[in-house]
């Protein structure tokens, strides 16, 4: 099946500072999203992003496709944005699975 | 417009126990599933629906049964529970063809 690794595994930020989080994957796909799981437990979709760029305030991202990765960027980060950072995929058309990286575990200290 | 819901939040079983986890969802979505999540992992699929009477296994479907009478209830049986049921179990659900899938706050199963 197709795989989905992403990095860092750990990431430890200073508030304010900028970051970048990667997930690759194996094989092409018909969407991907990446999620914040915060420290409650909780899955927050953060983008819906099969290709291309997005921006939502302080968070971005942008998928190449072609070359199988996905970049989620968090610029002047703040303590709540700490948590779990996951991407995940569905391979093809018409299915509905999403297939989960490991996701990116990121603590901001102040 | 409350999206998707999940109870009970926490519940702790013993082996052999069965209960029921509840989801249901009010934006009319025709597709939903149930993962799980353990440790340090990602979510894997258990099973899922792509509308009211057709259910499907995901990629762990052993020991959780599933049925679909109603677009927005999704329920999933545990008929005899297992330690290795032990976990956090998110329901989510989206429209065909959009999708973006949303997920519950999800409920955190102990088997003891």
């Amino acid at each position: 099946g197709i795989q989905v690794e992403q990095s860092p595994p750990d990431l430890i930020l200073q508030e304010g500072a900028n970051s970048t989080l990667r997930c690759n994957f194996s094989d092409s796909v018909n969407n991907l999203q990446w999620f914040h799981q915060n420290p409650w437990g909780q899955l927050i979709n953060l983008f819906y992003i099969p290709s291309g760029t997005k921006q939502n305030g302080r968070l971005s991202a942008t998928t190449v496709a072609t070359e199988r990765y996905s970049l989620l960027y968090i610029s002047s980060s703040q303590t709540t944005d700490s948590g779990v950072y996951f991407c995940a995929v569905i391979m093809r058309a018409g299915s509905y699975q999403l297939t989960f990286g490991k996701g990116t575990k990121l603590s901001v200290i102040p | 417009n409350a999206g998707v819901t999940q109870t009970p939040k926490f519940q702790v079983l013993k082996t052999g126990q069965s209960m029921t986890l509840q989801c249901a969802q009010d934006m009319n979505h025709e597709y939903m599933s149930w993962y799980r999540q353990d440790p340090g992992m990602g979510l894997r699929l258990i099973h899922y629906s792509v509308g009211a009477g057709i259910t499907d296994q995901g990629e762990v479907p052993n020991g959780y049964n599933v049925s679909r009478s109603t677009t927005e209830d999704f329920p999933l049986r545990l008929l005899s529970a297992a330690p290795s049921q032990t976990s956090v179990y998110f329901c989510a659900s989206s429209q065909p063809g959009v999708g973006e899938q949303y997920f519950g706050p999800g409920t955190r199963l102990t088997v003891t």
